[in-house]
């Protein structure tokens, strides 16, 4: 059972448009949210979060917005740069747990 | 600067044999973390430690065992390596925060 969902496998935009990556959550007791962008060969890095008491964060080209009455949040970048192709990984937590739940992940490809 | 450090970029193993796995984070952390990445399925927790000799299952734990002997160390163990384990192997770290620091990963192949 996923409780942390990304519909989309990829996602395609041309240099210097916005990209929106998706991310759903079936999880009522997840209050903290973060996304995670991952190179290949890499590990992930950690790009932004957000807390369930706010529906809006924002950290240079990247907001992160939730939506917690639909359980969905989405990753903005403006503009869109091709660095920054990769795949982005949506993921939750909540509680006293120490885990994170991953989705499945987004590849971007912004293409000049 | 968050800094976590695995054994072995890549690693090829047969069938079989036992495989270790180990990951170095030096920010002191006390809770550490074993993830597999594979095509599709995202990042799939194997396990996990919140302290010096304490560890927990994830959700696939399966044909793995972990040792946590020093906090700053966390070692994933294969006792027998399998095809089907053949994956990225990922280990991460965390503090006080809930963001997990990751480090750069090992590909492991079993033949």
């Amino acid at each position: 059972d996923q409780q942390v969902k990304q519909n989309s496998p990829s996602l395609s935009v041309q240099e210097g448009r916005i990209s929106i990556l998706n991310c759903d959550y079936t999880n009522s007791m997840f209050d903290y949210f973060l996304w995670y962008k991952k190179y290949p060969a890499e590990g992930p890095t950690f790009l932004i979060s957000i807390s369930s008491i706010k529906d809006k964060n924002e950290d240079g080209r990247f907001t992160v917005f939730l939506n917690k009455s639909a359980k969905h949040l989405s990753l903005h970048i403006v503009p869109s740069q091709p660095g920054d192709s990769a795949v982005y990984f949506c993921a939750a937590s909540g509680g006293s747990n120490y885990k994170l739940t991953f989705g499945k992940g987004t590849l971007l490809t912004v293409n000049p | 600067d968050v800094k976590v450090t695995q054994s072995s970029r890549y690693l090829v193993k047969r069938t079989g044999e036992k495989v270790f796995l180990e990951c170095v984070q030096d920010m002191d952390h006390e809770n550490m973390f074993w993830y597999r990445q594979d095509p599709g399925l995202g990042l799939r927790l194997i396990y996990f430690s919140y302290d010096v000799k304490m560890k927990e299952k994830g959700d696939i734990p399966e044909g793995y065992s972990v040792s946590r002997e020093k906090k700053e160390r966390f070692s994933l163990i294969l006792e027998s390596a399998s095809t089907n384990q053949t994956s990225m192997y990922l280990c991460a770290s965390r503090g006080r925060g809930a963001e997990q620091y990751f480090g750069p990963g090992t590909r492991l192949t079993v033949t």
